[in-house]
């Protein structure tokens, strides 16, 4: 069935440093995911997505990474910031499905 | 300007009410979500909406009726409210299909019900 995990509730790292979070899917149907950030008290923020047809995309201080062999999806944040504490994340979907399917989520904390 | 609002934020009613939600978006997109978020931050869907068609019914209870009165509403409302009924459930909204494929999911920001 479809399943979409991650492999750390929680990462605590420390500000300045990067951020890497990982993401495993298991429906080899997917051609589209996405990240997003959630606050506390807020609706899920729209980080950055990425195609099957790509291994690879850039945002401003992210970057997505996808390996379909293992099916595997990861987001890479740059110089973390306080602004970066939140939980994060991974969904997919595929061509012809009306849902994105959520993974459990990981709390990204900044330390001083 | 916001893109997609839901009401109430907070909702607190007792075992056994009937509450609505409402949910609406002015990003003229064709596809709308109920999804429902549980205390472990869990994020699942319960329906899908598009051009005010039901698409995705996840087995969710009969107690649980979406409505649709045209594209850019979707309302949810809960018969027989239950203590497990408590949650964050969440209104979204997407441009899926066409050649582009799927797009971002736009949310709202929530509304906590609490069934007492």
């Amino acid at each position: 069935g479809e399943n979409v995990g991650l492999h750390l509730p929680t990462l605590s790292v420390q500000e300045g440093d990067n951020s890497i979070i990982n993401c495993a899917y298991s429906n080899s149907a997917s051609d589209y995911f996405i990240w997003y950030k959630q606050e506390s008290g807020k609706g899920p923020q729209f980080i950055i997505d990425i195609r099957s047809n790509m291994d690879k995309r850039q945002g401003q201080r992210v970057t997505v990474l996808l390996n379909k062999t293992v099916k595997h999806l990861s987001l890479q944040i740059a110089a973390t910031q306080p602004g970066d504490s939140a939980v994060y994340f991974c969904a997919e979907a595929r061509q012809g499905a009306q849902k994105l399917v959520f993974g459990q989520g990981t709390r990204l904390t900044i330390n001083p | 300007d916001t893109a997609v609002s839901q009401t109430p934020k907070y909702l607190v009613t007792q075992m056994g009410n009937d509450k609505s939600i409402k949910c609406e978006q002015n990003l003229g997109h064709d596809t709308m979500y109920w999804y429902k978020q549980d205390s472990k931050k869990f994020l699942k869907i319960m329906f899908s909406y598009n051009n005010k068609e039901l698409i995705i019914n996840e087995t969710v209870p009969n107690r649980f009726s979406p409505k649709s009165p045209d594209k850019a509403h979707l309302n949810l409302h809960i018969n027989s409210l239950e203590l497990g009924d408590s949650a964050v459930y969440f209104c979204a909204s997407s441009q899926v299909g066409g050649t582009g494929g799927w797009t971002e999911a736009f949310f709202g920001q929530g509304t906590r019900l609490t069934v007492v």
